[in-house]
């Protein structure tokens, strides 16, 4: 069955610093999509990105970038330059195109505290 | 507001009452899901509507629940004889198409504390 495992309960560092939070995932399927999403203190989650399992290529997107490796199942998330509107949990999460197409699974999620 | 909607934001109830949440997904979405979320927890799923039909049910969602989306817009998920365990946060969530590529939209959840 799908898993997503983000090990990384809590992270605090200072604003400017950067900052990696780590996804691991598991599946059976041979396409699969990845995803990370921002749930700040208000509660709604809010979609970052999406990353298809045929395409290997990082991304950016500002001061933030992906780097995901199939080889070891890993979809990485990096804050370059965090600042304090940053902080909020950040899930993983991940859906399978054909054994369970209907379930995105969400990791537990890490806590990212910026302080200024 | 284009997003998704959900009332009441917050429900405080006794054990054993019953409560009803309802979302109000983005208008052109066919699909729609309702998660629960506890503390320290992503996400968890329970159930998913393409238009009307309900086509899939997580065994977290017990026979006290119950989840409808007539005509195919919004959609209420209630729960029958709370106990304290219900206690999380409600979230649901829509999208367009079929699959699983897409991403998911979700609304700012009803959170529910059962006393």
């Amino acid at each position: 069955a799908q898993k997503v495992t983000q090990a990384q309960t809590e992270i605090s560092v200072v604003e400017k610093e950067d900052v990696t939070l780590d996804c691991v995932y598991e599946t059976r399927d041979t396409t699969y999509y990845l995803f990370w999403y921002k749930q700040p203190p208000s509660g709604e989650l809010v979609f970052l990105i999406r990353r298809n399992s045929f395409d290997e290529q990082n991304e950016i997107s500002g001061r933030y970038s992906w780097n995901f490796q199939k080889s070891t199942s890993s979809f990485n998330f990096t804050i370059t330059a965090s600042q304090v509107v940053d902080s909020a949990v950040y899930f993983c999460a991940l859906s399978e195109a054909y054994y369970n197409n209907n379930d995105m699974r969400f990791g537990a999620g890490t806590r990212l505290t910026v302080k200024p | 507001d284009t997003g998704v909607s959900q009332d009441p934001r917050h429900k405080i109830t006794k054990r054993g009452q019953n409560v009803t949440f309802r979302c109000d997904p983005i208008s052109e979405h066919n699909r729609l899901y309702w998660y629960r979320q506890t503390l320290g927890q992503g996400p968890e799923f329970l159930t998913y509507f393409q238009n009307e039909a309900q086509l899939e049910k997580s065994r977290l969602l017990s026979d006290r629940f119950s989840a409808e989306r007539p005509k195919g817009s919004f959609s209420t998920l209630e729960i029958q004889r709370t106990e304290q365990g219900d206690s999380a946060m409600y979230l649901c969530a829509s999208r367009m198409g079929s699959g699983s590529v897409g991403e998911l939209f979700f609304g700012e959840g009803s959170r529910l504390t059962v006393l």
